[in-house]
């Protein structure tokens, strides 16, 4: 039972380009989220799913894009990269929605420069 | 809008001292209140949550919390604390009011130190 995993752990991006941040869960959850982490900031929700082929937005969403076509797969799609969006992203899942425990992945640092 | 204050950024503990973490909140509810902690390099963990009822919550690793609705407070309290308790602590308040949304909204953290 691995929880869920991130990947990748590190990576830098120019301005201007694009990549996935990719993120499964082996517990079944119905829920999945994205959270963004800013240095001596709390967490932000860019985007949330509450099961296969249903997403929303959070807090955050402008520049990011997801989708959730099975219920193990969260991925979350950074298009046109810019250096606002230099940050450490977490997903997380739960059974129920947030007022249940949120599990945690270890979390990809994304610098833009 | 809802929002949770974390009042210290930094606190510094030592070993085998007693600790408490200040959280207040504002949120036009009953509000559902949560402690994680994200010790280096990982993720977030619960460590307790208050939905209702007896208003000290205990928690994993020997912590709990106190709920007080007057002060709009629900701090997080140890009476010993381990080095291993060294992490950043996050308070957060949910659901989030109006527009359906799920989600938490957490405070900026503090972040503990144990002094040996």
């Amino acid at each position: 039972n691995a929880g869920v995993t991130q990947t990748p752990k590190f990576r830098i991006l120019k301005i201007g380009q694009s990549m996935t941040l990719q993120c499964t869960q082996d517990m079944n959850h119905n829920y999945m989220y994205w959270y963004r982490q800013d240095p001596g900031m709390g967490l932000k929700l860019i985007y949330y799913s509450v099961g296969a082929g249903i997403t929303d937005k959070g807090e955050v969403p402008n520049g990011y894009n997801v989708s959730r076509s099975t219920t193990e797969d969260f991925p979350l799609r950074l298009e046109l990269a810019a250096p606002s969006q230099t940050s450490v992203y977490f997903c997380a899942s739960s059974y129920g929605g947030s007022l249940n425990e949120q599990f945690f992945g270890p979390g990809t640092r994304l610098t833009v420069l | 809008a809802q929002s949770v204050t974390q009042p210290d950024i930094h606190i510094t503990v030592s070993e085998g001292a007693s600790l408490e973490l200040r959280c207040n909140y504002s949120y036009g509810a009953t509000p559902y209140l949560f402690w994680y902690v994200q010790s280096p390099g990982q993720g977030l963990q619960l460590l307790l949550k208050y939905f209702s009822g007896d208003t000290l919550v205990q928690g994993i690793k020997g912590f709990e919390a106190e709920f007080k609705r007057s002060q709009s407070s629900f701090n997080l309290r140890k009476p010993s604390v381990h080095w291993s308790d060294a992490a950043e602590y996050f308070c957060a308040v949910g659901p989030y009011s109006g527009g359906g949304a799920d989600g938490l909204t957490f405070g900026k953290g503090t972040h503990l130190i144990i002094q040996p």
